[in-house]
């Protein structure tokens, strides 16, 4: 069985500070995508990014990031120079092998103050 | 237009009552899925479909059913409405007809129900 654990429940933050929101995933699969998802107050989910268990490689798009390490089942994500419209709550999500299912955390209540 | 539409948007209704939420897409994916989200318990799977023949419980599937129509549409009911159902629910697809199964879903814009 998998599992994603988003220790952290509520952040907040003051413009332009950066935060970092954690991710540390269960599974016994080697094969498995890694997912974020943003659910602003309106409360639609937007998909931010995927990546596969092949592919470590850090990625940056624009203030984020994300910091993917195996050797701690870790899937963080960074927003630098967080911004009022960051308000929103996150999930980290993973889908494993052929099972497209995805398991996702409980999320975290990110606040960015002005 | 919205990809995964969802109507409802917003429902209140009583205990006891039968209720029928619809989600509908244009994406042409085989694949549906049906979350229901409570503040601090993150999005949970009642019910998912691979295809129209295919129908599997998700990790909380008791008190609904579904019901997958066409590949495009797919259709959670509550036959007898409880309070603790009160929540938002989800509708998502995937796709995997053309080799793409990452997992990523896409979803809905989501259905506000409140049981009374």
């Amino acid at each position: 069985a998998q599992k994603v654990t988003q220790a952290q429940t509520e952040i907040s933050v003051v413009e332009k500070e950066d935060v970092t929101l954690d991710c540390v995933y269960e599974t016994r699969d080697t094969t498995y995508y890694l997912f974020w998802y943003k659910q602003p107050p309106s409360g639609e989910l937007v998909f931010l990014i995927r990546r596969n268990s092949f592919d470590e490689q850090n990625e940056i798009s624009g203030r984020y990031s994300w910091n993917f390490q195996k050797s701690t089942s870790s899937f963080n994500f960074t927003i630098t120079a967080s911004q009022v419209v960051d308000s929103a709550v996150y999930f980290c999500a993973l889908s494993v092998g052929a099972n497209s299912k995805l398991t996702f955390g409980k999320g975290i209540t990110l606040s960015v103050r002005p | 237009d919205a990809d995964v539409t969802q109507t409802p948007r917003n429902r209140i209704t009583k205990t006891g009552k039968r209720i029928m939420l619809e989600c509908s897409q244009t994406k042409g994916h085989d694949r549906m899925y049906w979350y229901r989200q409570d503040p601090g318990l993150g999005l949970r799977l009642i019910y998912y479909s691979f295809d129209v023949k295919d129908i599997n419980k998700g990790e909380i599937s008791d008190g609904y059913s579904v019901s997958r129509q066409a590949q495009a549409k797919f259709s959670l009911s509550l036959e007898s409405a409880i309070p603790n159902q009160t929540a938002l629910y989800f509708c998502a697809t995937s796709d995997t007809l053309a080799g793409k199964n990452t997992g990523e879903l896409f979803f809905g814009e989501g259905s506000r129900l409140t049981v009374l």
